[in-house]
């Protein structure tokens, strides 16, 4: 069973600019949350979507967005970046009825330069 | 407020036993996890706490006592290859369904010969 992929794995971006991260869950994986994680602050909890609706949602900046797709496949959206945006982005996905044991990717790592 | 405490750094020998600790604050309380992060890679999943005591699982062991807000990961015989960050997370409870988890900071253990 193939695990949770996160496309591209690594990325160089500008300040100012907009980026894209994409997440495809484990099959049969409806749940999907994204994290940021960075050496300061640890793993912080970005938002959750789960059939295809937004359950839950972190303590970040409106530029921070995202969305899932019918097939549970997920994106997220930052815009405007900046600097301190720079982290590695990670997604989990979990079964619905298995919601406590959830699965990584393995990340893609954002440079804001 | 939310706050998750573990110490930054460990370190133990090879074959021995070593004990990471975890206290938390948060609004409501909904289980408690331990994941294992290797340098570069995703976080995996050890072990789930909801109830109090010991959850017992080959070598590794984790405790909850939750009217102490407190939790530990036991790690015996350790190996080289436990040389991994160890990251407490707590899930709250909110009025719907979610994944979200609040992470500690990690707990970077150095295993030596």
């Amino acid at each position: 069973k193939a695990g949770v992929t996160q496309t591209p794995r690594y990325l160089i971006k500008t300040r100012g600019q907009q980026v894209t991260l994409s997440c495809s869950p484990i099959s049969g994986h409806r749940s999907v949350s994204w994290y940021q994680q960075t050496p300061g602050q640890g793993l912080q909890f970005l938002f959750e979507y789960f059939s295809e609706t937004q359950r839950n949602k972190g303590n970040f900046p409106g530029r921070f967005s995202g969305r899932q797709f019918s097939n549970s496949r997920s994106e997220m959206n930052v815009s405007t970046l900046e600097l301190g945006d720079s982290a590695l982005y990670l997604c989990a996905s979990s079964l619905a009825d298995r919601e406590y044991e959830q699965y990584f990717g393995p990340g893609t790592r954002l440079t804001v330069t | 407020g939310q706050n998750i405490d573990q110490p930054t750094e460990m370190t133990a020998t090879e074959g021995a036993i070593v004990q990471i600790n975890c206290t938390y604050q948060t609004s409501g309380f909904n289980g408690l996890f331990w994941y294992q992060q290797h340098a570069g890679e995703a976080p995996t999943f050890l072990s789930y706490n909801v109830l109090d005591g010991l959850e017992e699982k080959g070598r590794f062991s984790s405790f909850l006592s939750r009217s102490k807000g407190y939790s530990y990961l036991l790690l015996k015989e350790l190996q080289m290859k436990d040389s991994a960050s160890y990251l407490c997370a707590v899930k709250p409870r909110y009025g719907g369904a979610t994944n979200k988890l609040i992470f500690g900071t990690g707990t970077l253990l150095a295993v030596q010969p």
